[in-house]
């Protein structure tokens, strides 16, 4: 976990709102994974990105959610008029260098929606 | 379609003795497996991997196994300390291209009582 930070680690949303959670990989790393666990589930995974690049996309839900990862600053997951079952833990995890089969996760971000 | 699979949802173990934990995986172009361990409220944390040219592979207390033929992989834990206890998720990714998309089980729970 060291070295990939998340932000916010907990953020409470009304229904129609949007969310936006943050993440900075580990010094060194351009690759960025998002995953979403919900209750008692594993971890699945949403979106691949490397700097400026969308590489795959596949497990994010068609509507309502986007990511990017700029050039500079953090890589940000958004998802516009949230819904209750958005409620769910938010990892995101990085690998760089030699060892890009091994990803390292930050803390999560624990959306709730009311 | 669950393309990895953890059938016990929870372990209990004394304190001293070996844990097993075990993963089963239904897709074959699946090539590097990993295990994670997570505490309640934080990212999952890497513990150790296995390729696919390789059957065993060991780090200190733990040990993962690996069966091609079966589709099956088992983390040995010896000797299981109170401070194991935490879920462990089974993963797993296919590095043939050069996305690392983890697929992950659901997890199981492990409990070392002193």
């Amino acid at each position: 976990n060291a070295g990939v930070m998340q932000n916010p680690r907990h953020l409470v949303r009304r229904r129609g709102q949007e969310a936006r959670l943050r993440c900075s990989p580990m010094k060194g790393h351009s690759h960025v994974y998002w995953y979403r666990q919900l209750p008692e589930e594993g971890l699945k995974f949403m979106v691949y990105l490397q700097k400026e690049n969308i590489i795959d996309e596949s497990g994010m839900p068609k509507e309502r959610f986007s990511a990017e990862f700029p050039k500079e600053g953090p890589s940000i997951l958004r998802i516009q008029q949230v819904v209750r079952g958005d409620s769910a833990a938010y990892f995101c995890a990085s690998t760089g260098g030699q060892a890009y089969n091994e990803q390292f996760f930050g803390p999560g971000t624990r959306l709730t929606v009311l | 379609d669950q393309q990895v699979k953890q059938n016990s949802p929870s372990l209990s173990v004394q304190e001293g003795r070996i844990s097993i934990l075990n993963c089963d995986y239904t897709n074959s172009m699946f090539d590097y497996f990993l295990w994670y361990k997570k505490y309640p409220a934080e990212g999952p944390t890497f513990l150790i991997s296995i390729s696919s040219i390789k059957d065993k592979n060991e780090d200190g207390r733990f040990t993962v196994f690996l069966n091609k033929s079966a589709k099956h992989l088992s983390l040995h834990i010896v000797p299981s300390q109170p401070g194991d206890s935490a879920v462990y998720f089974c993963a797993a990714s296919n590095s043939g291209g050069s996305n690392y998309k983890l697929t992950f089980g659901k997890g199981t729970l492990l409990t070392v009582n002193p």
